[in-house]
């Protein structure tokens, strides 16, 4: 079956510019993650999703960024005003529903879009 | 402080051999799931073995095994017969239990190693 895909793959764009990156995780999977790869590190969580809403915006480092779910299903992170150190690799992963406390769901995830802000 | 630690930036296996990449962890919550991904050059994180906290025995999946060491949290991951495939980025990764307040249960990884298995 199809797995969680992103897109675009790869995005340049200029210090400044209004981006988005899209998330479309597999189907029937209810929770939706997102992180963030630097250079030479692991990811790092960003924002989290049950549904529609966004359950924990934690990781978020400031409102530059923001991400919606509308329907449930497809999910978009959007970054305003980028920074050369927003460049990085953003992953989507998404997991099954599962009861509260299983920590064993596993996260699939998507091949990530590389941004680079020039 | 670091609640993955991998210490290991490189590492290099002759094909064929076993190979341990280690992985340390720090949480005060009592159940949490420990975790290993595998990041080749393509960039997506592929899921390999999984750890309970109150798990009995140490996990295993095909060439995979995790040591499992509670008492020194740590959370070595074994691969045996190395093959030339293997070579790729792994990370350790944790998950921590409502007791952490973490409710979305997000993953939190260490810095990875890089694996190159030698021909």
């Amino acid at each position: 079956g199809a797995g969680v895909s992103q897109t675009p793959s790869n995005k340049v764009t200029e210090k400044g510019k209004y981006v988005e990156l899209r998330c479309d995780p597999i189907s029937g999977h209810t929770a939706l993650y997102w992180y963030r790869q630097s250079l030479g590190q692991g990811p790092e969580f960003l924002i989290y999703f049950q549904g529609t809403g966004a359950a924990d915006d934690s990781g978020l480092p400031n409102d530059r960024f923001f991400a919606v779910r509308p329907e449930g299903s497809v999910s978009t992170l959007k970054i305003q005003r980028t920074e050369r150190g927003d460049s990085a690799v953003y992953l989507c992963a998404s997991s099954s529903p599962s009861g509260t406390g299983d920590l064993s769901n596993e996260q699939f995830f998507g091949p990530g879009t590389r941004l680079t802000v020039l | 402080a670091q609640k993955i630690t991998q210490t290991q930036p490189g590492m290099f296996v002759q094909e064929k051999e076993a190979v341990t990449l280690d992985c340390t962890y720090d949480t005060s919550d009592p159940s949490y799931g420990l975790f290993w991904y595998k990041q080749p050059s393509s960039g997506e994180m592929i899921f390999l073995i999984y750890q309970g906290s109150y798990d009995q025995q140490n996990a295993t999946e095909g060439r995979y095994s995790l040591n499992f060491q509670k008492a020194r949290k740590s959370a070595n991951l074994v691969i045996s017969a190395s093959q030339l495939g293997d070579s790729a980025m792994y990370f350790c990764a944790m998950r921590e239990g409502p007791y952490s307040g973490a409710g979305s249960y997000q993953l939190t990884f260490g810095k990875g190693t890089k694996l190159s298995v030698i021909p």
